[in-house]
């Protein structure tokens, strides 16, 4: 069954460490997202790619960076975490004629 | 901003009793789709109506759209208690359909 994966799914670390959020999706989107959501808040989107080679920043200003070597994976790293980044981290992905989006567990940050 | 707004922010109901959540935005759409998140979870896809429909029904979702009101309304019929959980409303941008932006939801608690 298509799917969209997202690890790790919970993740507790101290100020300045890097970190990679990974998603890959199996249903051969070409779109993909991130979002930031904080508990019982509206999603905020961070980045967004078309495709291979192709990636935006969303309107939520982030210290994150992502890349899309591959189509089925849109990771999402952080060179220094820091407090503020303690939030829910969502990865999404639809394809490029349907709106619907699909998305994945979630990776619930915490920086200590 | 183009963020949707939903209204109410919390419903709690008897399972049975119908269920209505609305949703409001700022600028043209291409269209609007609702989603439901359980527990701080992924978002579920529920619905979509296009700019140019009024009216969608699935199962017991009934979704209608006004455009000169710019607002959307979820209607669950005979609610269930695995209805609990929070909906969105999510909307594109005219100018940019690559960029979705979800309000910040309406909780709905719905009792056994």
């Amino acid at each position: 069954e298509a799917d969209i994966y997202q690890t790790p799914r919970y993740l507790v670390i101290g100020t300045g460490k890097k970190i990679t959020l990974e998603c890959s999706q199996t249903m051969g989107h070409d779109k993909m997202y991130w979002y930031q959501q904080d508990p019982g808040m509206e999603l905020h989107l961070i980045h967004y790619s078309y495709g291979v080679n192709s990636t935006e920043k969303g309107d939520l200003s982030s210290e994150s960076t992502v890349s899309r070597i591959r189509t089925e994976h849109f990771p999402l790293t952080l060179e220094s975490a820091r407090p503020s980044h303690t939030s829910q981290y969502l990865c999404a992905s639809s394809a490029v004629l349907a709106p619907e989006q699909y998305f994945g567990p979630g990776t619930r940050l915490t920086v200590t | 901003s183009q963020q949707g707004e939903e209204d109410p922010q919390a419903l709690s109901i008897q399972e049975g009793e119908n269920a209505t959540m609305n949703c409001s935005y700022k600028t043209s759409i291409n269209n609007l789709q609702w989603y439901r998140q359980n527990s701080g979870r992924g978002l579920v896809h529920l619905i979509l109506i296009r700019s140019n429909e009024r009216e969608k029904h699935s199962g017991r979702l009934r979704v209608t759209l006004d455009t000169s009101k710019k607002s959307s309304s979820l209607l669950i019929t005979a609610s269930r208690a695995a209805d609990t959980a929070s909906y969105f409303c999510a909307t594109d941008a005219k100018s940019n359909f690559n960029k979705f932006y979800f309000g910040s939801g309406t909780k709905l608690n719905v009792k056994p």
